[in-house]
């Protein structure tokens, strides 16, 4: 069984102090992710990685970065917390297609993070 | 601009009925599709997935149909459970690509 983990569930943090979000995975995946999930707006990339120290921006990536200096874990950073970074984080991670692996992601449990 | 959407944003049916969630895209490069399932406080779950050269995937009670022409696809549970209330999720991938896609989910709540 895959597992994704979390380093925390619930997090309240204060504007502008820097938050760091921590995920593993277990499973040798290549691709890691990191989401953000408000309602309405389903699920939305913030940056994703393809390989160690590598990474690429998703479609929301001002105000956040990542690190991936091993295989298994993949960090999001949030360098100066505002109130508009409250929301649900979600980390996945997924096998490269071209190496057997399907396009399936396999998600954590995710985080829920409120900035005051 | 959102490249996939839900546009309806919940369900509510009757335990024992069919559920039919429904998914528009725009992006005509996407040729992988997945429906995921989430929970409240749990991260989304994979269900069903769909490749471009189908146009029906049947796994249990879960049944997914594509339409390239209309670039639609909708997910059908039959017969639903009260399990099922959840927020589901449709979500599009490129030939070649890793990244997912996702619209902005709807919400089913299944009646006794």
């Amino acid at each position: 069984d895959v597992k994704v983990t979390q380093s925390s569930r619930y997090l309240v943090k204060r504007t502008g102090e820097k938050v760091f979000l921590e995920c593993v995975q277990d499973m040798d995946h290549e691709n890691m992710f990191w989401y953000r999930q408000d309602p309405g707006l389903g699920l939305r990339l913030i940056y994703f990685s393809y390989d160690v120290k590598m990474k690429e921006k998703g479609d929301i990536p001002e105000g956040y970065s990542v690190s991936r200096e091993k295989k298994e874990r993949f960090s999001l950073i949030l360098e100066s917390a505002s109130t508009n970074q409250t929301s649900m984080y979600l980390c996945a991670s997924s096998l490269n297609p071209g190496t057997g692996g399907s396009y399936e992601q396999y998600f954590g449990p995710g985080t829920r993070l409120t900035v005051t | 601009d959102q490249q996939v959407k839900q546009n309806s944003p919940s369900l509510s049916v009757q335990e024992g009925r069919i559920s039919i969630l429904n998914c528009d895209y725009t992006n005509s490069m996407f040729d992988y599709f997945l429906w995921y399932k989430k929970y409240p406080a749990e991260g989304p779950t994979f269900l069903i997935s769909i490749s471009s050269i189908k146009d029906k995937n049947e796994d249990g009670r879960f049944t997914v149909f594509l339409n390239k022409s209309a670039k639609h696809l909708s997910l059908h549970i039959v017969p639903s459970q009260p399990g099922d209330s959840a927020v589901y999720f449709c979500a599009a991938e490129k030939a070649a690509g890793n990244k997912l896609t996702f619209g902005g989910g709807t919400r089913v709540l299944v009646k006794p």
